[in-house]
């Protein structure tokens, strides 16, 4: 099984809103990233967990939370979201973190209004 | 930082032809990977070139990479129109204290 699911592939929510983006997969890999990519832009990283330990903050604002309950799920955690925070955010795993390629889930369309 | 920039940032071409992307990145890597993104869709992996590496090969697709000009190239033989979608260069360098980083992408268009 060399898929990465993302729940729900859509979400629609206000400002004063608390919701959460599901990422899973059964790969046995160890890494696990999320992503926030607008239109037209290539995807760019927020965080990553290695070992279920988070590893890379790329100075993210509080109000997104990532989880990492065991190394199958990753979890981001959202509240008091703004406008400019709708994109697309897409999960992604690999092997280990470092040099292997990343298997990336269908992403999660995210409207904030 | 960006690292990998794309050229061109769009390439419009018949089916049959042979499509050319670049990427160029400001610095030293690990290695340099291509992915493939149909429209609002996930990224796939294409393929993965180690920075002591020159040339890749994996069915229609040849990667080339000289880390002397910072720079590698995708080409794509032989496009069909289920080729068109975005493709990113994705560098990390991780012994360098940089972090995975895709570059703008080529959005590419195949016509039939």
């Amino acid at each position: 099984d060399t898929e990465v699911t993302q729940t729900p592939k859509h979400l629609v929510m206000g400002m004063t809103n608390k919701k959460s983006l599901k990422c899973e997969q059964h790969m046995g890999h160890r890494a696990m990233y999320w992503y926030k990519q607008k239109a037209k832009k290539p995807p760019e990283l927020m965080f990553v967990y290695s070992y279920e330990k988070l590893s890379i903050n790329e100075s993210v604002p509080s109000r997104f939370s990532p989880e990492c309950p065991n190394s199958s799920l990753l979890n981001l955690h959202l509240h008091a979201l703004q406008p400019e925070d709708s994109a697309l955010y897409l999960c992604a795993s690999s092997s280990r973190e470092g040099s292997y390629e990343q298997y990336f889930g269908p992403g999660t369309r995210l409207t904030v209004t | 930082s960006q690292q990998g920039e794309e050229d061109p940032q769009a390439l419009s071409i018949q089916e049959g032809e042979n499509a050319t992307m670049n990427c160029s990145y400001k610095t030293s890597i690990n290695n340099l990977q291509w992915y493939r993104q149909n429209s609002g869709r996930g990224l796939v992996h294409l393929i993965l070139i180690r920075s002591n590496e020159r040339e890749k090969h994996s069915g229609r697709l040849r990667v080339t990479l000289d880390t002397s000009k910072k720079s590698s190239s995708l080409l794509i033989t032989a496009s069909r129109a289920a080729d068109t979608a975005s493709y990113f260069c994705a560098t990390d360098a991780y012994n360098y204290g940089q972090n995975f980083v895709f570059g703008p992408g080529t959005r590419l268009s195949v016509l039939p």
